[in-house]
């Protein structure tokens, strides 16, 4: 079945870049996402990629793509106090279903 | 412009009593959706709607209700609470499927107690 799996929790210094890792099952998705969640708010959009993409970057975030591993991930750059969150990385399935990971706690320390 | 809007934001319910929780997007948005994600798990799909009139099962429908009699509301009901339908609800909304991004709400968190 399809699946998305991401660590559970990621602690890094401020002014330190951060990645983000996420692995997915499904072959045929179309679209991938990264969803950012702060405390009691819903899921805020990051950034997304599209499938025959190995690479986005939108200033501090680069996002890369291994379709053949089926492994993506999110880089942040100069990580700030700010960007403490839970982040959640998504595939959209050739339903058009969005099946989310577990999500990764970011923890940035001053 | 509000967005997606959830109410109530908190709820505590005891078994078997029902309830719905409120869910309405400004946007003009076609496609709606309702997920619920409980701890340490991602997001899954309770119900969704591609237009008013019509709705669909996600993942998860077993215990919920949908209707989409407008465009912008898309309530979803809990018939009998029980203690498995404890979680924070989330409702979504996007123009169509596709590329576009779904647009979330802060969140409903339920407890049945």
């Amino acid at each position: 079945g399809e699946d998305v799996e991401q660590s559970l929790f990621l602690s890094v210094r401020e002014g330190d870049s951060s990645v983000i890792n996420c692995t997915y099952t499904d072959s045929s998705s179309t679209y991938l996402y990264w969803y950012k969640q702060e405390p009691g708010a819903g899921l805020q959009l990051l950034t997304y990629i599209f499938s025959n993409m190995d690479m986005k970057q939108d200033q501090r975030l680069t996002v890369l793509l291994n379709k053949k591993d089926k492994h993506l991930s999110l880089r942040i750059a100069d990580t700030q106090t700010g960007d403490s969150a839970i982040y959640f990385c998504a595939e959209r399935n050739q339903g058009g279903k969005l099946i989310f990971g577990q999500g990764t706690e970011l923890s940035v320390k001053p | 412009n509000a967005g997606v809007t959830q109410t109530p934001k908190f709820r505590i319910l005891k078994i078997g009593q029902s309830m719905t929780l409120q869910c309405t997007q400004d946007m003009n948005h076609n496609y709606m959706y309702w997920y619920r994600q409980d701890p340490g798990m991602g997001l899954k799909l309770i119900y969704y709607s591609v237009g008013a009139g019509i709705t669909d099962k996600g993942e998860v429908p077993n215990g919920y209700n949908v209707s989409r009699s407008t465009t912008e509301d898309f309530p979803l009901r809990l018939e009998l609470a029980a203690p498995s339908q404890t979680s924070v609800y989330f409702c979504a909304s996007s123009y169509t499927g596709g590329n576009q991004p779904q647009h979330f709400g802060d969140g409903t968190r339920l407890s049945i107690l």
